[in-house]
């Protein structure tokens, strides 16, 4: 098994542009999540999907979409880029997230907007 | 103030020291995740614990769920161990489906 795989692993970005982080799993999980992680804050929720057709809000959507057209693919698409989109970019899955199993995690993509 | 936080921020210790890391919360939770990032940015989960103890290697996780504490312990720890450990709760709240995630302790143990 490959895990989760993301990519791209770097990008930059000019203000307006926009792009896709493209996330794929393949453990046949349900849970798929994006996180943002900016320094001295804990991960932050952008998305997530309890499964194939179904997503929902994290704390911080905005500027962002997802689509869950199939079990292993997640992909995070970034409007119209802005400065404060800098950050790093995790994907994760898991089996369920209603009873709690492990998290598993991809290798990040660090995103900046100039 | 939120709803994880974790103690210490830094911490830095020789190798063979035994380790700490503190987490509390201030919600009702179901299950805590401790995980671990590596320099290289990577992370992975170590535990997943929703009552007592749970053990790994030299890795000892343990919950109070009446305290609302948590504690990652590290025994003989090693330069290897260094990394930033984060500890993340899922609430207890049906259809709030999402893991808070404290801001990490960040570990350094000196040769």
């Amino acid at each position: 098994n490959a895990g989760v795989t993301q990519t791209p692993k770097f990008q930059v970005l000019k203000t307006g542009q926009s792009m896709t982080l493209q996330c794929a799993q393949d453990m046949n999980h349900e849970y798929m999540s994006w996180y943002r992680q900016d320094p001295g804050m804990g991960l932050r929720l952008i998305h997530y999907s309890v499964g194939a057709g179904i997503t929902d809000q994290g704390e911080v959507p905005n500027g962002y979409n997802v689509s869950r057209s199939t079990t292993e693919d997640f992909p995070l698409r970034l409007l119209s880029a802005a400065p404060s989109q800098t950050s790093v970019y995790f994907c994760a899955s898991s089996y369920s997230i209603i009873h709690s199993y492990e998290q598993y995690f991809g290798p990040g993509t660090r995103l900046t907007v100039t | 103030k939120n709803e994880v936080e974790q103690s210490p921020q830094n911490l830095t210790a020789q190798e063979g020291e035994f380790i700490t890391i503190n987490c509390s919360y201030s919600v009702g939770i179901s299950a805590l995740h401790w995980l671990q990032q590596h320099p290289g940015g990577g992370i992975v989960s170590l535990f997943m614990l929703s009552s007592g103890k749970k053990k790994h290697g030299r890795l000892i996780a343990t919950i109070n769920i009446q305290e609302k504490h948590s504690s990652l312990h590290i025994t003989a720890s090693h330069p290897r161990d260094s990394a930033v450990y984060i500890c993340a709760v899922k609430i207890s709240n049906f259809g709030n489906e999402k893991l808070t995630f404290g801001t990490g302790t960040r570990l350094t143990i000196i040769p």
